[in-house]
């Protein structure tokens, strides 16, 4: 089945910095990433998504990029606000298995 | 609209008794899968429903179980509980079966004594 891998596990930043969060996954049929953003107490919100026939997908201050070939997709948040910190997931889902496989989180500090 | 809604938000519940968890959709939403989110498995998918009938399952016994009605509403059981099954349960809703987007609520954090 599909594996997801998301590194760094923590990401401290400074307020304005960038920040950028990697997943990769093993399954060449999957199809659909979706990005989470979860704050303490609180369910994952989806911020961003992007499916395989895209390679960039951008909204506001985030973006979504997706190398299909090495089997990778990245979240960047650029001018990061306090507001930013938070757990990020990505996810993953193939027309076969049809579930969404979720990385294991980073968790997102920006210092003021 | 409304977003998905879990009750209750937190349940105490003592080893080998059952608990039942209810999540009501995003209205007009007819899919509902359940996630079990724990610190050191992460987020995992545990079924998803469409129709009142159960589409798809992942890799948690049979203790684990659900159900969905005619109002798109689901409810999933846990039965003889463990101290592991200890998590936070999410459940999301999406327009349509298999869909890609989902939505999730607060969801519901269970402590088992």
């Amino acid at each position: 089945g599909e594996n997801v891998e998301q590194h760094p596990s923590t990401l401290s930043v400074q307020e304005g910095d960038s920040a950028v969060i990697k997943c990769t996954y093993s399954d060449s049929a999957s199809n659909y990433f979706p990005w989470y953003k979860q704050e303490l107490g609180k369910g994952p919100q989806l911020i961003i998504d992007i499916r395989s026939n895209v390679g960039e997908k951008k909204d506001q201050r985030i973006a979504v990029t997706l190398n299909k070939t090495a089997k990778h997709f990245s979240l960047h948040i650029t001018e990061t606000q306090p507001e930013d910190s938070a757990v990020y997931f990505c996810a993953a889902r193939s027309t076969g298995f049809q579930k969404l496989v979720f990385g294991t989180g980073t968790r997102l500090l920006v210092s003021p | 609209k409304a977003g998905v809604t879990q009750t209750p938000r937190y349940l105490i519940k003592t080893r080998g008794q059952q608990v039942t968890l209810s999540c009501s959709p995003i209205s007009g939403h007819r899919s509902v899968s359940w996630y079990q989110q724990t610190p050191g498995q992460g987020l995992q998918f545990l079924f998803e429903y469409f129709s009142e009938t159960q589409r798809n399952k992942g890799n948690f016994p049979g203790r684990f179980s659900g159900r969905q009605f005619s109002n798109s509403r689901s409810e999933m059981n846990v039965s003889t509980l463990e101290l592991g099954d200890s998590a936070l349960y999410l459940c999301a809703s999406s327009p349509e079966r298999g869909g890609d987007t989902q939505y999730f609520g607060p969801g519901t954090r269970l402590t088992v004594l």
